[in-house]
Formats: C-alpha cells, sequence, structure tokens
C-alpha cells in the first residue's frame, strides 16, 4: 500500500497567490482529515470528510481556505489568497469507517512569502 | 470534554538507556489513546494504539505503553533507546469518532 500521498511537498509562494494542496488516501478508506502544524499552535483539524462529504470545517481559520473531495481518491485544500501566517505543514490524513486510527501522509511544507 | 496532557516538552536520554515518555488523560469515558512519532521533515507515524483490549499494549521499534485507569495515564517506554529514536512524539486521545485530540508533543532527543 503507498500510504496516503501528498502534493507538492514543498511550496513556496508569494503573499496574495492561490495554493492548492494535493491528498490521495488510503484506497478502501472513507474518511479524510486536513490538519495544520505549526510551533504555536501545534496540531489543528481544519477539516474532516466522510465518504466525500465535509461533516465539520469548523477548524478552518476563515473564508480564505476551502477544501473539496470530489471523489473517494482525491481531495484539495486551497487558500486564496494566501498570507504569510498560513505558513505551516499541512498533513493530510485518512481512516477506514469502524476505525480510530488516522494514517498520515508526509505533509506539504507551505512556505509564504 | 476529553483531553490529553503530555508532562514534558523535552526528553533527553543517553543511547542505550531506558526511555520514558509521560501522559495523562481525560476523559468521561473509557478512551482510546494512541502514541504517534514523527521525525524530521516527515509525517507522523502510528506507534501503537489501546483500545481497552489489554493494558500493556507493544508497538513498533520496541516501545510499550501502559495504560492505568486509576492514574489517567499512558506512558510510553522503551527499555534502550536507540539514536534512530530521536523524534517527536505526540499522545493522542480518541476524540469521539471522528476526531483525534493530540497532545502537544514531546522531543526526544538521544545523545551518544
Amino acid at each position: 500500500d503507498a500510504g496516503v500521498i501528498q502534493s507538492p511537498r514543498h511550496e513556496v509562494t508569494e503573499m496574495g497567490q492561490e495554493v492548492t494542496l494535493r491528498c490521495k488516501p488510503i484506497s478502501g478508506h472513507n474518511s479524510l482529515f486536513w490538519y495544520r502544524q505549526t510551533m504555536m499552535r501545534g496540531l489543528e483539524l481544519l477539516i474532516y470528510f466522510n465518504n466525500n462529504v465535509p461533516i465539520d470545517d469548523s477548524g478552518m481559520p476563515e473564508d480564505r481556505f476551502s477544501a473539496k473531495m470530489p471523489n473517494a481518491s482525491f481531495s484539495t485544500l486551497k487558500i486564496q489568497p494566501s498570507e504569510p501566517r498560513d505558513s505551516a505543514v499541512y498533513f493530510c490524513a485518512s481512516r477506514t469507517s469502524g476505525e480510530e486510527t488516522q494514517y498520515f501522509g508526509p505533509g506539504t511544507r507551505l512556505l509564504v512569502l | 470534554a476529553q483531553s490529553v496532557t503530555q508532562l514534558d516538552s523535552h526528553v533527553s536520554v543517553s543511547e542505550g538507556t531506558p526511555v520514558l515518555l509521560r501522559c495523562n488523560y481525560s476523559s468521561s469515558y473509557s478512551p482510546s489513546l494512541f502514541w504517534y512519532v514523527q521525525h524530521p521533515n516527515k509525517g507522523l507515524q502510528l506507534l501503537l494504539k489501546y483500545t481497552s483490549a489489554a493494558t500493556l499494549v507493544k508497538g513498533i521499534n520496541g516501545f510499550e505503553a501502559e495504560f492505568k485507569k486509576s492514574e489517567t495515564s499512558f506512558h510510553l517506554t522503551k527499555p534502550s533507546a536507540h539514536m534512530s529514536d530521536a523524534a517527536e512524539y505526540f499522545c493522542v486521545g480518541g476524540g469521539g469518532y471522528n476526531k483525534l485530540i493530540f497532545g502537544a508533543g514531546t522531543r526526544l532527543a538521544v545523545h551518544p
């Protein structure tokens, strides 16, 4: 199994630009989670999907952030416009129904200048 | 509300000596508990999980953790540290069916 796949692994962009992060969950997993990790705030859950439907987006910082899951094997997290305070590592995780264990991708390290 | 507290932000040990990373939880019900490890510039990897089947849980790489309800603890141990164990360790609680509650993390340094 390839595990959770995220792309890109690193992204450097300028303030105001649109950023799109991508995630492919483990095949057969039906829940997907987006997290943000910073030194100041640790790991924060941004949003999660169950069967491609967003269930809880209360962790999404503001309207500049949006997430989609058009099918069971792909999700995107978009930031538009990006700001320097969005600089962080963004993780995607997935799990199967009936299991609490989440499996994490390698993360996308985002730097907004 | 459930919470997870890691008692040490940094732990430093010598190679070959025991490792103890401390975690306390608060929960109004019998929790699911996990330990994840994050090596530098890597994602989180599951070390072990407790789901009430057995209080002593063995994980990968020689780590184990014991669930002690009377102490509300789930400390992570390893008899002999290896240089490759240097990483950040997260104690995590199952916060209801769909959410995980992360501790703040403990950074483990291993010295030769």
